[in-house]
């Protein structure tokens, strides 16, 4: 069946570095990916939508600049966390389907920021 | 604008034995799936069982079924002879689906625990 998989699964980085995280899906062609953020015990929110060969759509709150999207291909999205801080830890879990009767989910990405 | 509520932070249930995880939801739209996923600590999101809006029968996988009482808004998940693997986060999710892929909208979630 259909899969998504994500890297990293955890990554660990130092304050004001960047970091990125892919999204692919294996066996299918996905011209948008969404990409979700969930804070610990809490439920999942959504970042962005992302959209292969034109520009992410952020949901309000989210920025922009800090959280670059790019869905170059199409069953490639990834999202930088750039100059990332304490704040920023967080689980990023990004999402992809074929049909709307169905909706996959990456491995998830754990970013700790020192 | 869609909403989902789940009512149950955290449910315990004796191995064995069936439970009932509580979700009602709100939309203006006339099509729409229902989703439940499965969260062990892990984090990974297992998807479970999916109903859409104008289904006639309840959805059913395997011990998980749906049940889907759509002039209540509410689609309740029944896991039946519950196992300690089944220990985990529990969400219910939404999307439209006329208009094109649109994204899951999530409930807060509820805890089940298993107890042998």
């Amino acid at each position: 069946g259909a899969v998504v998989s994500q890297h990293p699964s955890r990554v660990i980085c130092k304050s004001g570095t960047s970091v990125k995280i892919e999204c692919r899906s294996l066996d299918f062609q996905a011209t948008t990916m969404f990409w979700y953020r969930q804070f610990p015990k809490k439920s999942l929110m959504l970042m962005a939508t992302s959209n292969e060969g034109s520009k992410a759509t952020y949901e309000q709150g989210v920025e922009k600049d800090k959280f670059l999207i790019n869905h170059a291909s199409l069953t490639l999205s990834t999202l930088t966390v750039t100059s990332a801080h304490p704040e920023d830890s967080s689980f990023y879990i990004c999402s992809a389907s074929q049909r709307n009767t169905e909706a996959f989910f990456g491995q998830g990405t754990r970013l700790t920021v020192v | 604008a869609q909403k989902i509520t789940q009512t149950q932070p955290g449910m315990f249930v004796q191995e064995k034995e069936a439970v009932t995880l509580d979700c009602t939801y709100d939309t203006s739209d006339p099509s729409y799936g229902l989703f439940w996923y499965k969260q062990p600590s892990s984090g990974e999101m297992i998807f479970l069982i999916y109903q859409g809006s104008y289904d006639q029968q309840n959805a059913t996988e395997g011990r998980y079924s749906l049940n889907f009482q759509k002039a209540r808004k509410s689609a309740n998940l029944v896991i039946s002879a519950s196992q300690l693997g089944d220990s985990a986060m529990y969400f219910c999710a939404m999307r439209e689906v006329d208009r094109g892929n649109t994204p899951l909208v999530f409930g807060k979630g509820t805890r089940l625990s298993v107890i042998a």
